[in-house]
């Protein structure tokens, strides 16, 4: 079984609907991340959280909003889809180390916004 | 966060090897060098990392100039598998990631 999985893997919806993606890891790590990818682009950091009851803005995070349930789980929630939010969106864990960052992502989620 | 720059694109030959080089002339003294890659239709994935001496791993080998100032990341034979796009990023201890557009590596069979 994968350690960081994605749901939904593919999402079409419209203008204006509430989305929410979810992320879920087996690794016991305490450190959760949401990224956006577009084409051609690297990634783009959307809100990360060190622990449960941490949540931190990104580079991107307008438009977006997310929710720590528990340490494995970590979701992102746009309120109001707009065509300019499609993109891949992955989701990445780490665990705390005094020094370098290892981050394991997720397969992807593909979200296209009509 | 201090800024790094790679080729857009590369080419390599099957079974040799592949040096690809990151600038990173701002970088500060508590900064590490990590190289993450990503597969087609995959997430990143971890490559290597290292503060200031070479560092080798059964994926590849980190070269870090003695000033810090750029590095090489080396795959010591490549395959076709290793098509990818190569990441060089720094982070200052355990911050998060952030990507750049990374190089675009080919491996021609």
């Amino acid at each position: 079984d994968a350690d960081v999985t994605q749901t939904p893997r593919n999402r079409i919806t419209k203008t204006g609907k509430r989305i929410m993606l979810e992320c879920s890891q087996t690794k016991g790590h305490d450190r959760m991340y949401w990224y956006r990818q577009d084409p051609g682009l690297g990634l783009r950091l959307i809100y990360y959280s060190f622990d449960v009851k941490d949540i931190n803005k990104g580079e991107i995070s307008d438009g977006y909003s997310v929710s720590r349930q528990a340490q494995a789980k970590f979701s992102l929630s746009l309120e109001s889809a707009i065509p300019n939010q499609t993109a891949l969106y992955f989701c990445a864990t780490s665990a705390w180390t005094s020094s370098y960052n290892e981050q394991f992502f997720g397969p992807g989620t593909r979200l296209t916004v009509l | 966060d201090a800024k790094t720059t790679q080729p857009n694109s590369m080419e390599s030959n099957e079974e040799e090897p592949v040096h690809l080089p990151c600038n990173h002339s701002t970088i500060s003294g508590t900064d590490y060098i990590h190289w993450y890659r990503q597969l087609p239709s995959q997430g990143p994935e971890y490559v290597i990392h290292g503060l200031t001496s070479n560092v080798n791993n059964r994926m590849a080998s980190l070269a870090i100039a003695e000033d810090r100032k750029s590095s090489t990341l080396i795959l010591h034979r490549a395959t076709l598998r290793d098509a990818a796009v190569y990441y060089c990023i720094l982070t200052a201890g355990n911050t998060p990631l952030v990507f750049g557009k990374g190089t675009r590596l080919s491996v021609i069979a």
